[in-house]
Order: C-alpha cells, then sequence, then structure tokens
C-alpha cells in the first residue's frame, strides 16, 4: 500500500500569511492526488484534485502542486476560515489512504 | 443539490452489529461509486470500503475485511455498510461519500460527502 507522509504536523501561522503544506507518497501516484480541508464538527472538504485543480468553489488562494511523489498545498493569505485540518489522499491498486494530516492553527 | 444522509449509528457491544445507511439525492445513482470513510475521535481519516458503480466490485481497508460488508440499493439510491463483529477499534464517526467522477473514468476523489454517524462500540 502506498503511505502518504504529511508534514509538518502542526503549522502555526497569522492570517494574511501563507501556508505551505506538504504531501509525500512512498510510491509514485502521477498526479492522482487529493487534499481536502476538515473543520471540527463537519465533514472533509474537497479541496484540490489532480495535484492542481480546485474543487468547484475554492478559492484562488488555495493552490496545490506537484507529481509523482511530492506534493504541495498553499494557501496564499490565511483568512479566519482556513485555520482547519489538512488531508492529501489518492488511491493505488484500489486502496484509499490519507496523510495523517496537517493542522493549520492561529500562531 | 447533491446530498447524502448517513442514519444507523448508536452504541453496540463489541461483537454486535450494526447496519449504516445513507440515502442520496440529486444525482444519478447508478453512475457512480461510493466510498465510506472513517474516522476515530481525535484522529485522522481512514478508507473503510468502496464500491464500485453496479455493485459488482466491492473494496476493504484490512482492518474491516471479513467483518463489513458495503452493498448498494439502486432502487432506493442509498448505500450501506453492515458491520459485524464489531470492536473496540471500531468506534468512529463514518462518512460515505461520492466520487467526483462517475463510473466511466478513472476515480479516486470525493466531491460530496454525508455529516457522518457515529458508531460507539462499549460494554
Amino acid at each position: 500500500d502506498i503511505v502518504l507522509t504529511q508534514s509538518p504536523a502542526t503549522l502555526s501561522l497569522s492570517p494574511g500569511e501563507r501556508a505551505t503544506l506538504s504531501c509525500r507518497a512512498s510510491q509514485s501516484v502521477s498526479s492522482s492526488l487529493a487534499w481536502y480541508q476538515q473543520k471540527p464538527g463537519q465533514a472533509p472538504r474537497l479541496l484540490i484534485y489532480d495535484a492542481s485543480i480546485r474543487a468547484t468553489g475554492i478559492p484562488a488562494r488555495f493552490s496545490g502542486s506537484g507529481s509523482g511523489t511530492a506534493f504541495s498545498l498553499t494557501i496564499s493569505g490565511l483568512e479566519p476560515g482556513d485555520f482547519a485540518l489538512y488531508y492529501c489522499q489518492q488511491r493505488s491498486n484500489w486502496q484509499w489512504t490519507f496523510g495523517q494530516g496537517t493542522k493549520v492553527e492561529f500562531k | 443539490e447533491v446530498q447524502l444522509l448517513e442514519s444507523g449509528g448508536g452504541l453496540v457491544q463489541p461483537g454486535g452489529s450494526l447496519r449504516l445507511s445513507c440515502a442520496t439525492s440529486g444525482f444519478t445513482f447508478t453512475s457512480f461509486a461510493f466510498i465510506w470513510v472513517r474516522q476515530a475521535p481525535g484522529k485522522g481519516l481512514e478508507w473503510v470500503s468502496t464500491i464500485s458503480s453496479n455493485g459488482a466490485n466491492t473494496y476493504y481497508a484490512d482492518s474491516v475485511k471479513g467483518r463489513f460488508t458495503i452493498s448498494r440499493d439502486d432502487s432506493r439510491n442509498t448505500l450501506y455498510l453492515q458491520m459485524d463483529s464489531l470492536r473496540v477499534e471500531d468506534r468512529a464517526t463514518y462518512y460515505c461519500a461520492k466520487f467526483r467522477n462517475d463510473a466511466r473514468y478513472y476515480y479516486y476523489e470525493m466531491d460530496v460527502w454525508g455529516q457522518g454517524t457515529t458508531v460507539t462500540v462499549s460494554s
């Protein structure tokens, strides 16, 4: 199974700052990687798919990049509602895996 | 509006059973595969099971294989997860979700999620 490793575990930032989250895959997933945002008590929300395509309704301050085994999610100009948990996710050989998550918290 | 609504969670003793349901609306149910994902309290997301658009193919995480069964009722636009031989470690919020791509294409990412239903396994 492909393991996704996210870093850092926690990112402490202030509103307006830029957040860069990393996701590394133990094997290549080509560009088939998605990012989700989850707020307390809520279901995850799809942000990015195919590594860099924003899902419907996602603001342009969210951007994704990478391919193969190294991916990143950037939030340019954090807004109060962006402080949340973020997960990367992939599918390989009919097995779906998630990274362990990165928490973006108020500094 | 595309909606998924889970139900069926609750408190069950170890070794017991529960059946979760996920009622859907707002899209062509038979065109899509579906997935169950769970989240233990304070933990990350864990894939549980996936079912193909025609129900012929099912996939399970090793942690639930042989104990959980995913199914679908196309006449009711509803997804199910039968959970047997429940363990304390199965305690979690269970989410159903729809894949963004329909079954004609490669699908891996989920664009619509239910609100979740909570399963507690305790004596």
